[in-house]
Order: C-alpha cells, then structure tokens, then sequence
C-alpha cells in the first residue's frame, strides 16, 4: 500500500533553516512527490515536485528558499533564511496509475 | 494567472443535496484534468474525484462513489460537483484542482481557496 508518512511538527528560529520528511512506503522508494504549503485559512498552495533522484521542478513563483532533495525512500523539503510567512502546514503528494492520490499527514512548521 | 474560485458549499441536512462549482481562469481548462479534494480536521487532505479533459473517464474515492458526481463545462471553463445523500462524514472544506503530469507523476499545481460544507441536522 502507498502511504506517505509525515512527522506533526518542525519549528526554527526566524532566519534559520528547516529540514521537512516525506518518507514513502516500502517498494515505492523510486516515486516522484510533490510538496504543497498550506498557510493559515487558505487554500493549498504547489510547492515543488522532488523525484527519486533528488531532481525537482518548483510552482509558479515559488522562492529561492525552498529547495527539495532524496534519499532513498524520503523526500525533503528544506526551508532556508525562515520568515514568519513560512508559518504553515506542509504536506505530500504523490500518486500511482490507476490508484487515488495519496496525501501525507502533513507536518505543522512553527516559526 | 491561474484562478480557481470555488462556491455553493452551505449548511446541508443528512441525506441532503449540494452543488459546488469551480469557476476557472487562466489556462485552457478544457486541456487539463480536474480534481476535487476535501480537507477535514480528522483526516487531513483526501482526495475526492476526478475528471478527463473531454469529461469522459471520471474517478471517485470509495466513500462518495454513487452519491457524488464530478462534471464539467468546458465552454464556461467551470468544474463542478454534484454531492447527494449526504453524511455527516463529508462535512469538509472542498477545494478544486487543477492536475499536471509530469515525468510519471500526477500532482496539483493549482488549486482554489475552498468552500465549506456543513452537514448538519
């Protein structure tokens, strides 16, 4: 089964860095995820997507201070020079033929 | 610049019926598909439904199959979803999505700000 897991919570100090987990599912180490931030009272916004080989193509406007990268089965999203507006839930993606898109639990970053 | 606006979510009874729609701007709706994806305190993100460019192949979550209908207008480049019978249980915030694919992975690129919908006697 896919499953996407998640740790609840991240927090750093303004201007640090973070470091966020996606871990996949064993035999499904190779997938591509993508990772999406959710800011207080809104709507989901499309990060980047991160591949199996640490590769990763950002959103629309996405800043310079998101970056993604892999290891083996997990996928992170790192977040550097942290602002107040980084304050969100961040979650996963990712999806397999012929199967319902799979959400990770998110993970709640505390600036 | 792509925008999704969502709307008709509200306070429904069980057993009840809703019609959400998702008015859509900013890129040739008409090439891509479309997803709706609901979102509540106890399970987080899930997805819901989804519908092909043509509206042709449309895919649904267990739980709504048979009660939800996902369609499209694609001369009005709008999205919609028809939800009957509804439970308590499919009280969330529904967001619609748009859907990208690229080097074998299906993700949202796109999505709108949400509409609530209460079910609730």
């Amino acid at each position: 089964q896919l499953v996407l897991t998640q740790s609840p919570s991240a927090s750093a100090s303004l201007g640090a860095s973070v470091k966020l987990t996606c871990t996949l599912s064993s035999g499904h180490s190779s997938y591509a995820i993508a990772w999406h931030q959710q800011q207080p009272e809104k709507g989901p916004r499309y990060l980047m997507k991160v591949n199996g080989d640490g590769s990763h193509n950002k959103g629309d406007g996405v800043s310079d201070r998101f970056s993604g990268s892999s290891s083996g089965a997990e996928r992170y999203l790192t977040i550097s020079s942290l602002q107040s507006e980084d304050e969100a839930d961040y979650y996963c993606q990712t999806w397999a033929p012929g199967m319902p898109y799979v959400f990770g639990t998110g993970t709640k970053v505390t600036v | 610049e792509v925008s999704l606006v969502e709307s008709g979510g509200g306070l429904v009874q069980p057993g009840g019926s809703l019609r959400l729609s998702c008015a859509a701007s900013g890129f040739t709706f008409s090439n891509y598909w479309m997803d709706w994806v609901r979102q509540t305190p106890g399970k987080g993100l899930e997805w819901v439904a989804n519908i092909n460019p043509y509206g042709s192949e449309k895919y649904y979550v267990d739980s709504v199959r048979g009660r939800f209908t996902i369609s499209r207008d694609n001369a009005k480049s709008s999205l919609y979803l028809q939800m009957n019978s509804l439970r308590a249980e499919d009280a969330a915030v529904y967001y619609c999505a748009k859907v990208m694919y690229n080097s074998g992975l299906s993700y949202f690129d796109y999505w709108g700000q949400g509409t609530l919908v209460t079910v609730s006697s």
